[in-house]
């Protein structure tokens, strides 16, 4: 079975700084994918990034770019110029791919944007 | 282009009583997928189904709690006589095939056990 870690319950940062978040996963699979979803106080799931496993350049969407290690099983989130926006939990998802259905959750990290 | 729907976005009730968690997917999508999200917790998969099939049911506990996915009509989550711990946040999601990623996630339903 996959595990999803994600070690820093919660974490903080000035606004207009660099965070980074840390997920570890355990797999013995090959071809799999790796997320990032927001969780705001409004409880929505909002995909942030993915990362395709057989992909060796890190994904990047704007402010959000990933530091995957495959063989240290490792996925982490960069945040760039932290906005107040930014405060919300923070999950790691793991899906193992070959049509796989369930997504694997990380409990999270709590994100405080400070002024 | 309408998201994944869920309905009601917040759900009262007593112990003892039914609760019905209605999602309706992506236009087009035929696949659904049930997680339910513990106070501080991750999401956690219940449960898989497809137009009039359930195909993967081993995350929904066994008593108690029933879903479906008509020909018609939203897929439906109905948790029956409820006790305090089914408090949580139900999200589903649903996708065009299986193992499509990401899957499209609705904005859940957060249930209260009084």
């Amino acid at each position: 079975a996959q595990t999803v870690t994600q070690s820093q319950p919660e974490m903080s940062v000035q606004e207009a700084e660099t965070v980074t978040l840390s997920c570890t996963y355990d797999t013995s699979e090959s071809n799999y994918y790796l997320f990032w979803y927001k969780q705001p106080p409004s409880r929505q799931m909002i995909l942030v990034i993915r990362q395709e496993a057989y992909k060796q350049q890190n994904a990047t969407e704007n402010r959000f770019s990933v530091n995957f290690q495959k063989a240290a099983k490792s996925f982490s989130l960069k945040i760039s110029d932290s906005q107040l926006g930014d405060t919300a939990m923070y999950f790691c998802a793991f899906d193992s791919g070959a049509g796989s259905y369930q997504l694997t959750f990380g409990k999270g990290t709590k994100l405080s944007v400070i002024p | 282009n309408a998201g994944v729907m869920q309905n009601p976005r917040h759900l009262v009730r007593r112990r003892g009583q039914e609760a019905r968690l209605r999602c309706s997917p992506v236009k087009g999508h035929s696949h659904v997928y049930w997680y339910r999200q513990l106070p501080e917790e991750g999401l956690k998969f219940m449960v898989y189904l497809q137009k009039e099939n359930i195909i993967d049911e081993s995350g929904m506990p066994k008593e108690r709690f029933s879903a479906e996915f008509p020909k018609e009509g939203p897929s439906i989550l109905r948790i029956q006589q409820v006790v305090r711990g089914d408090s949580a946040a139900y999200f589903c999601a649903s996708s065009l095939r299986q193992g499509d990623q990401p899957q499209h996630f609705g904005d859940g339903t957060r249930l209260s056990i009084l």
